[in-house]
């Protein structure tokens, strides 16, 4: 399978502050990519849509003006979460997939922890 | 996309061959069945994906019931790596939608 990585892999920061997190494909070009957020004991959470030159499409309740996405290129989206507070502590993993439909599968990073004091 | 329902958890011993269940009996025609695993701190890995034959990869194979409201995905020999929750998850994509996760089904490998 295609191959994901994240950076960082953990990240503590201090309520107010901006954090940004990588999400790089590494053997392959994606045109979508998503964003999901897991917290502690609980299941993943899609929280925005990616595809390369376009603006990220937000779930509903999640700030858009809170966590920016930047698609960069073909194989690199940032997620930035700005003026961060403790409830923004969480497990944020992105994926990549080369089709938008469900004969397409997708590809998970390792995931970036995120803890905010 | 239609829901799935899994049992919260399930346990085997190692070597011996694993069955987790999924019931979807709302499922669209469009609707793929995909399986997905997260083991702990990591972020979740693609197992396997049908429509409505099986499948087989060299992870698992995935049994599709024929009126495809439920599905098995069957791992031959069971090791300890296998310990993961497991996700069934129905998706036929077509836009802006990501993976809905449900709750999945936590699997115990005995040694």
């Amino acid at each position: 399978g295609a191959v994901v990585s994240q950076h960082p892999s953990w990240v503590i920061c201090k309520s107010g502050t901006s954090v940004k997190i990588e999400c790089r494909s590494l053997d392959f070009q994606a045109t979508t990519m998503f964003w999901y957020r897991q917290f502690p004991k609980q299941s993943l959470m899609l929280m925005a849509t990616s595809n390369e030159g376009s603006k990220a499409t937000y779930e509903q309740g999640v700030e858009k003006d809170k966590f920016l996405i930047n698609h960069a290129s073909l194989t690199l989206s940032t997620l930035t979460v700005t003026s961060a507070h403790p409830e923004d502590s969480s497990f944020y993993i992105c994926s990549w997939t080369s089709g938008r439909w469900g004969s397409y599968e997708q590809y998970f990073g390792p995931g970036t922890r995120l803890t905010v004091t | 996309d239609a829901k799935t329902t899994q049992p919260n958890s399930m346990e085997s011993n190692e070597e011996e061959p694993v069955h987790l269940p999924c019931n979807h009996s709302t499922i669209s025609g469009t609707d793929y069945i995909h399986w997905y695993r997260q083991l702990p701190s990591q972020g979740p890995e693609y197992v396997i994906h049908g429509l409505t034959s099986n499948v087989n990869n060299r992870m698992a194979s995935l049994a599709i019931a024929e009126d495809r409201k439920s599905s098995t995905l069957i791992l031959h020999r069971a090791t300890l790596r296998d310990a993961a929750v497991y996700y069934c998850i129905l998706y036929s994509g077509g836009g802006a939608d990501g993976l809905t996760f449900g709750k999945g089904t936590h699997l115990i490998i005995q040694p």
